[in-house]
Parts: structure tokens; sequence; C-alpha cells
């Protein structure tokens, strides 16, 4: 099956610093999804990129697909931006049901 | 703003118990999924649903059940749960080829 790798594992910044995620998978996909984990467990999607370059606010996820890869940045981080962000793709079989295949996760701590 | 509630948050069950995991959606979505999350594992999907009685095996379905008799409600079973079954389980819905995947809070299971 499809191999989703995100880097770094961990990382820990000062507020205000900025951070690049990556996230590497193993073949052609037509949906890629960053999400956000917050500390109580609540998993929320934050972009929606199989392709291109979107922005909302201080964060921004670029995807080169046929480079097999992702990163999401986040400018300005705050304390608030800590928690696990997961990378998730589904392959590229000609359907779409968003069945994702997702990544371990970055665990980011923004400290004040 | 879309809902996905699990009925429980934190449980305890015994080893041999028949364990029920409930899930309810608001927002009429075809698509229901059950995951599993470990730490070093990321997520991995257990089962999907994309219609009423309508069910597709996962990565890992072995030692699981799911039920769906209404279109808002997606039940994940343990036959007889065992301490390798303690995780934290998350429920997901989205429509057809949506591009946004919404998750419910999650709910810690101990199986001792």
């Amino acid at each position: 099956g499809i191999q989703v790798e995100q880097s770094p594992p961990d990382l820990i910044l000062q507020e205000g610093a900025n951070s690049t995620l990556r996230c590497n998978f193993s073949d052609s996909v037509n949906n890629l999804q960053w999400f956000h984990q917050n500390p109580w467990g609540q998993l929320i999607n934050l972009f929606y990129i199989p392709s291109g370059t979107k922005q909302n606010g201080r964060l921004s996820a670029t995807t080169v697909a046929t480079e097999r890869y992702s990163l999401l940045y986040i400018s300005s981080s705050q304390t608030t931006d800590s928690g696990v962000y997961f990378c998730a793709v589904e392959r590229d079989y000609g359907g779409a049901t968003n069945k994702l295949i997702f990544g371990t996760g970055t665990l980011l701590a923004v400290q004040p | 703003d879309v809902k996905v509630t699990q009925s429980s948050r934190y449980l305890v069950k015994r080893t041999g118990e028949k364990v029920f995991l409930e899930c309810v959606q608001d927002m009429d979505h075809e698509n229901m999924f059950w995951y599993r999350q470990d730490p070093g594992l990321g997520l991995r999907l257990i089962y999907f649903s994309y219609d009423v009685k309508m069910k597709e095996k996962g990565d890992i379905p072995e030692g699981y059940s799911v039920s769906r008799e209404k279109k808002e409600r997606f039940s994940l079973i343990l036959e007889s749960a065992s301490t390798n079954q303690t995780s934290m389980y998350l429920c997901a819905s989205s429509f057809v080829r949506a591009n946004t995947i919404y998750f419910g809070e999650g709910s810690w299971l101990t199986v001792v």
C-alpha cells in the first residue's frame, strides 16, 4: 500500500517562530489533507490540497504532486498551534472515497 | 457546524467483554469511518461504510465488526475485547467525494 512519511517527528518552537512540516508519499494521490490534533484529541481539517498552494491565515500548504511531497508552513507560531499535525492521502485509483492513509504525524510544541 | 458525536469519551472494559462504540453524525454524510490511533503509528483505518448496511474492511479489521442500520449512526463492535485493543478510537464522516472529513472527539478505551 501507499506509504506516508512525515518529518520531523517532533518540533519545539518559541512563540513567534516559523516552521515547515513535510509529508512524503510513495504513490500518486487524488486526495491529500492536513489535519491538526489538539492536546485534547480533536482532529481538525486544515487543508485539502492534492496539488498546488493554499493559504489560510498564518498557515499555508503546498503540494508538488509530481514529486510526491507536501509542505505545511506555520508562520508566527502561537501556543495554540501546539499539537500533532497529520498528513493523510488517498491513492489515485480512479475513484474517491476519502479512505485516507495517515502519516505518523509531527508533534509540535510552541513555548511562550 | 458539522457534529460527529462519539457516545463515550473514556471506557474501561475487562478482557473478553463485548464492547460497543457508537458514533452519530448530523450532516447526512454517506461515508463513515472508524480509525484507531496509537503512539508512533498514526491513525489506521478499521472499517469504512459508504451507505446504510454497506461496509468495507480497512487496514486492521481483525477483532472488530461494525454496524450501520441508519445513515447517521455507525457502531464499532469489539466482540471479545483484548488488551491489545487498548487505544484511542476515532469516528469520522464525509460526503462522497468531498474534500473534507470530520472527526469526532475520540473514545479512549482501556482493556484490563
